[in-house]
């Protein structure tokens, strides 16, 4: 089965930083894009960053960068998003997808989501 | 950045209508557009890539059309499972944007 598994959020105080993980499984990971999308309480997807299969190319929303860095280890089939210097406006749900944009087609694997709240 | 604007926010319709949801983009993105469906709790799910390409295992009530700078989503007959909120998506150039959504509720 396809699958993503997010993992790693929780409650930080602005300024803190935060390691979110996604776990991917039933495909092969090293030859995908992957992406991670965001959505605060009540508000619609934003994209936050993507990056290439062998890490090569990392693309990224400018409200998330110079904070944010979007990593991957192929041999443990993980993708990363190490975010720093948290802000209010950073809380959301984080998804992990398998972006498939680059080469026409969508964002078509989708992990359960991990809750990022920062708040003093 | 490319803004993606969708309309109408809010729609209210009864099982077996059919439904037009429209995205429109700030400039052209040609066809690179996809549309996702969302309920509530949960990933969003993708329906159409490439503005009309229909993804595996999404029924064929489900459409897609247009190029450029106007697109839309067809359901054409709704179904109880359809009530949910859908955004379109440009992957034409980065920053890869959404639209607002629309959210899709029983009348």
């Amino acid at each position: 089965e396809v699958q993503l598994v997010e993992s790693g959020g929780g409650l930080v105080q602005p300024g803190g930083s935060l390691r979110l993980s996604c776990a991917a499984s039933g495909f092969t990971f090293s030859s995908y894009w992957m992406s991670w999308v965001r959505q605060a309480p009540g508000k619609g997807l934003e994209w936050v960053a993507n990056i290439k299969q062998d890490g090569s190319e990392k693309y990224y929303v400018d409200s998330v960068k110079g904070r944010f860095t979007i990593s991957r280890d192929n041999a443990k089939n993980s993708l990363y998003l190490q975010m720093n210097s948290l802000r209010a406006e950073d809380t959301a749900v984080y998804y992990c997808a398998r972006d498939q944009t680059a080469f026409g087609y969508g964002m078509d694997v989708w992990g359960q989501g991990t809750t990022v709240t920062v708040s003093s | 950045d490319i803004q993606m604007t969708q309309s109408p926010s809010t729609l209210s319709a009864s099982v077996g209508d059919r439904v037009t949801i429209t995205c429109r983009a700030s400039q052209s993105i040609s066809s690179w557009l996809a549309w996702y469906q969302q309920k509530p709790g949960k990933a969003p799910k993708l329906l159409i890539y490439k503005a009309s390409s229909l993804e595996s295992g999404v029924p064929s009530r489900f459409s897609g059309s247009g190029s450029g700078t106007e697109f839309t989503l067809t359901i054409s007959s709704l179904q109880p499972d359809d009530f949910a909120t859908y955004y379109c998506q440009q992957y034409n150039s980065y920053p890869i944007t959404f639209g607002q959504g629309t959210r899709l509720e029983i009348k």
